[in-house]
C-alpha cells in the first residue's frame, strides 16, 4: 500500500475488555515497530519485528501486552484486560529493514474507561 | 539506556523566520538520527535523518547538524511557513538495538 495502515483509529474500552489493533505495513517492509505515545509526550517503543520474528519485545509494559506477525506482514497488538493507564495512541511503523527510515501509520487511540 | 533531551518544548516564530530544534543523546553508540513532524492527529512523519558519519544534511529549506563529539544534534529550518507548524521530534538509535529513542518533542509556532 501507499502507506502504514492502522485500524480502528479509535478504541473506546471499558476496563478489563481486551483490545486487538492491527497494522498493516508498507508493501515488502521488513521490519516492523509498534510505540506507544502518551498525551504530549514522545513515542516509547514497544517491540520489534523482522519479518514473523519477535527479535525485541523489551518495552511491552506487562504480560497484558502481546504482538503478533504470524505471515510476516500484518501485525496485531493485543492488549488483555484493559487498565485506564493503557489509554494512548498507540502507532506502528515499518521499515525496509532494520529502525533506519521508519515509516508511521496514523496510530490507534485507545481510551480506557 | 539511552537518554534524549530535547529543547526548546514550545518554539514561535514569525513566517519567514527560521527556527532551531536542538537535541542531545547519551549513547556514544548512537549511530542514526531521524526528525519526525507531528500534525494533529496523525502519526509522525518523517522529515530528514542524518548517520553518524555525517555531520550536516540538507533538503531544501530543512538542515540537520550532528556533533558526535558533544553528542548534539540540531534541525534546522529556514523560511519557516505556517504549514510547518507542528510538533517536532527528534530520535536516536544505536546499532545493534532496534529501536528509537524519541525526544519530548518541541511545539513550534509559525506565526503569519
Amino acid at each position: 500500500g501507499a502507506g502504514v495502515s492502522q485500524s480502528p483509529r479509535y478504541k473506546v474500552a471499558k476496563r478489563g475488555q481486551d483490545v486487538a489493533l492491527r497494522c498493516d505495513p508498507i508493501s515488502g517492509h521488513v521490519s516492523l515497530f509498534w510505540y506507544q505515545q502518551a498525551l504530549g509526550q514522545g513515542p516509547e517503543f514497544l517491540t520489534y519485528f523482522q519479518n514473523e520474528a519477535q527479535l525485541d519485545k523489551s518495552g511491552l509494559p506487562s504480560d497484558r501486552f502481546f504482538a503478533e506477525r504470524p505471515e510476516g506482514s500484518v501485525s496485531t497488538l493485543k492488549i488483555q484486560r484493559t487498565q485506564q493507564e493503557d489509554s494512548a495512541v498507540y502507532l506502528c511503523a515499518s521499515s525496509i529493514t532494520g529502525p533506519t527510515e521508519a515509516f508511521f501509520g496514523q496510530g490507534t487511540r485507545l481510551t480506557v474507561v | 539506556g539511552e537518554n534524549v533531551e530535547q529543547h526548546p518544548s514550545t518554539l514561535s516564530v514569525q513566517e519567514g523566520d527560521s527556527a532551531v530544534i536542538k537535541c542531545t543523546y547519551s549513547d556514544s553508540a548512537s549511530n542514526y538520527f531521524p526528525w519526525y513532524k507531528q500534525e494533529l492527529g496523525k502519526g509522525p512523519q518523517l522529515i530528514i535523518d542524518i548517520r553518524s558519519n555525517v555531520g550536516e544534511k540538507k533538503d531544501q529549506r530543512i538542515a540537520v547538524t550532528l556533533n558526535k563529539t558533544a553528542k548534539h544534534f540540531s534541525l534546522h529550518i529556514t523560511e519557516t511557513q505556517p504549514e510547518d507548524s507542528a510538533v517536532y521530534f527528534c530520535a536516536a538509535s544505536t546499532s545493534g538495538t532496534y529501536k528509537y529513542i524519541f525526544g519530548t518533542g518541541t511545539r513550534l509556532k509559525v506565526l503569519a
